[in-house]
């Protein structure tokens, strides 16, 4: 069975502060997606990594998919109070073309 | 831009009633999504549909029927509720692989 196992589960933090989150299996991905969900909608994409190794950027947070594609981290510099939310990450489901499987998610807190 | 719409948005039922949760998505997307998320468990997929004319069953298919009734839309049915069906539901869709999934709002259900 694959699984996607988030840590941590819950982080509150001071605006301006660095933070790292995780996303970790034992399993090898194809592709790995992050999601971030706010409260009342539903979750969505930010940022898909597909090569072992891959770095990617959106403004203050960094994407960083492992050299064995088993694990992905998120690093966000200089967290803002608009970062809060529940950041989610979602692999493919063996050779499913259609279903991914999810981690239980890192709910995000920023204190202003 | 509506995206991704559910209705309703919020239900109380009595356990052993029906229901249908309705979803239409106006991206002219192939694939849709049902899913359900509990707390500290992730996004867990009910049914999905590849192509309009087909469903398939996800990871927790018991309890629930799903029609897709065009290319549009996609329902979930919940025959006779139980008070494990109590959770919130996000329909999705998406138009290939590794594309991201758009999410409707969810619907908030509540099984007493």
């Amino acid at each position: 069975t694959q699984l996607l196992e988030q840590s941590p589960q819950f982080l509150s933090i001071q605006e301006g502060e660095n933070l790292t989150v995780y996303c970790n299996s034992s399993s090898v991905f194809s592709s790995l997606q992050w999601y971030r969900q706010e409260p009342g909608e539903g979750p969505v994409l930010l940022v898909t990594v597909v090569t072992g190794g891959e770095v990617k950027k959106l403004k203050r947070l960094t994407f960083q998919f492992g050299d064995a594609r088993k694990d992905s981290s998120l690093h966000i510099t200089a967290a803002q109070p608009g970062d809060t939310g529940l950041y989610l990450c979602a692999a493919r489901a063996g050779d499913s073309n259609y279903q991914l499987i999810w981690g239980a998610g890192t709910k995000l807190i920023i204190k202003p | 831009n509506a995206g991704v719409t559910q209705t309703p948005k919020f239900q109380v039922l009595k356990t052993g009633q029906s229901m249908t949760l309705q979803c239409a998505q106006d991206m002219n997307h192939n694939s849709m999504y049902w899913y359900r998320q509990d707390p500290g468990m992730g996004l867990r997929l009910i049914y999905y549909s590849a192509s309009e004319g087909t469903t398939d069953k996800g990871e927790v298919p018991n309890g629930y029927n799903v029609s897709r009734l065009n290319k549009r839309e996609f329902s979930l049915r919940l025959e006779s509720a139980a008070p494990s069906q109590t959770s919130v539901y996000f329909c999705a869709s998406r138009e290939i692989f590794n594309q991201p999934q758009h999410f409707g709002d969810g619907t908030r259900l509540s099984i007493l």
